[in-house]
Parts: structure tokens; sequence; C-alpha cells
């Protein structure tokens, strides 16, 4: 498995609360990626990161925040937890065109 | 808007080939076809990509038409770990807005 980790890898939280979540490589990619799978869908892409500070929107982005200060981390923060919002969410890097490596994910519920 | 069709599910006798249709008859001359999958509930892995030539590598081939409007992944040699859900991606790049999962092809090798 590439270097990629998330935390937490399993977080309940309630309404309105907000709720930010890590992802950690030790690659050094330039590519950074948060998606949410929910059942019925693919993968949705929420935000994503091209370099440090350099962000940008994806499908799914309402509701959603990324920072990325440091190349090896890119935080997903929910402002006011939605039920909504439940979800898989998976962190992704890449250097490059073709290959995007997958973390193991955090499932989050909100209730 | 949907770039790619692929069925809902297929089966596949364990030590077969695996032949996993997609199509993307809307593909621009600038777009790759990328397929990844992903094993039960975790990340999804990346498998192959190509632009135009048949591919192959050590996890499977890529066929693509000569009109470029539909393609096969072929897993030569299917296992019980070869289950899982099969995504078909068509985009210019693998990062940002045009780079989109949609609902793949969940792939039953039997034994």
């Amino acid at each position: 498995d590439a270097g990629i980790t998330q935390s937490p890898r399993h977080k309940v939280t309630e309404t309105g609360t907000p709720v930010t979540l890590r992802c950690h490589q030790t690659e050094n990619h330039r590519y950074m990626y948060w998606y949410r799978q929910d059942p019925g869908h693919g993968l949705r892409l929420i935000h994503y990161s091209y370099g440090v500070k350099d962000t940008d929107k994806g499908e799914v982005s309402d509701g959603y925040s990324v920072s990325r200060s440091k190349t090896e981390d890119f935080l997903l923060t929910l402002e006011s937890a939605t039920s909504s919002q439940t979800s898989v969410y998976f962190c992704a890097i890449s250097e490059g065109y073709y290959e995007q490596y997958f973390g193991p994910g955090t499932r989050l519920t909100v209730t | 808007d949907a770039k790619t069709t692929q069925p809902t599910s297929m089966d596949c006798a364990e030590g077969r080939a695996a032949n996993l249709p997609c199509n993307h008859s809307t593909i621009s001359g600038n777009e790759y076809v990328y397929w990844y999958r992903q094993i039960h509930s975790q990340g999804p892995q990346y498998i192959i990509h190509g632009l135009k030539n048949n591919e192959t590598n050590e996890m499977a081939s890529l066929i693509i038409t000569e009109d470029r409007k539909s393609s096969t992944l072929i897993l030569p040699h299917a296992t019980l770990r070869d289950t899982a859900v099969y995504y078909c991606i068509v985009s210019t790049d693998n990062y940002g807005q045009n780079f989109v999962f949609g609902p793949g092809t969940r792939l039953s090798v039997l034994p």
C-alpha cells in the first residue's frame, strides 16, 4: 500500500458539530483528493489539491472545506455536520496523470 | 452526464478469463480510458489505462476498439480475490473534476 493514512477511521458525531478528517501521505505526491462514497453511487470528488495551499472544488463540494498547509497533509472539514454527510470518505494521492492511490477510508456517521 | 456505461453485474468462473465491457461513445481524442477496482470496502485500486493502443500489465489487459467508443478489461485467469466492483473512467487527466467514478460493474468470481 502507498503510504497514506486517514484519521480517524471511524467517527460518530452529532448534527451541527464541526468535524475534521485528516489525510497524511509519506510519498511526497503533488496531488491529493477527497472523495465520498455512498450506497448506489460510485466515488464522488469533494475537493482536490494540486499543491500546498492550492485547492479546487470537485463535484460535491457544498458543505465542505479543505486545507493543505504541508505537502503531506490534506484536511477535510465539515463546518456543521448534517445527516446527509454520513458517508465513507476516501483520501487519494497521485503524482501525475495515471494512478491514484487510495487510503483506507473514514466511516463518518452524523446522528 | 455519464461518460461511460457498464453492466451492473457479471459473474465469472474461477480460472476463466473475465471480460468486462465499457461503452464510451462520446470519448474525445485526448481522453484516456482508466480502470480501477474496489474490493469490498477498501479504497479503489488502479488497474490499467490506455489511449488508443491495447495495453497489458501484470494485472490485466485493456482492449480499446479502433473507433475508441468502447473497451474491454480482461482479467486472464480470474481468482476469487478478483471479486470486486470495477470502474471504467474516461478523462483527459487523472485529477480534478473530470475524473468521475460511476457505479461500476460488480464482478463475482465463482468457485
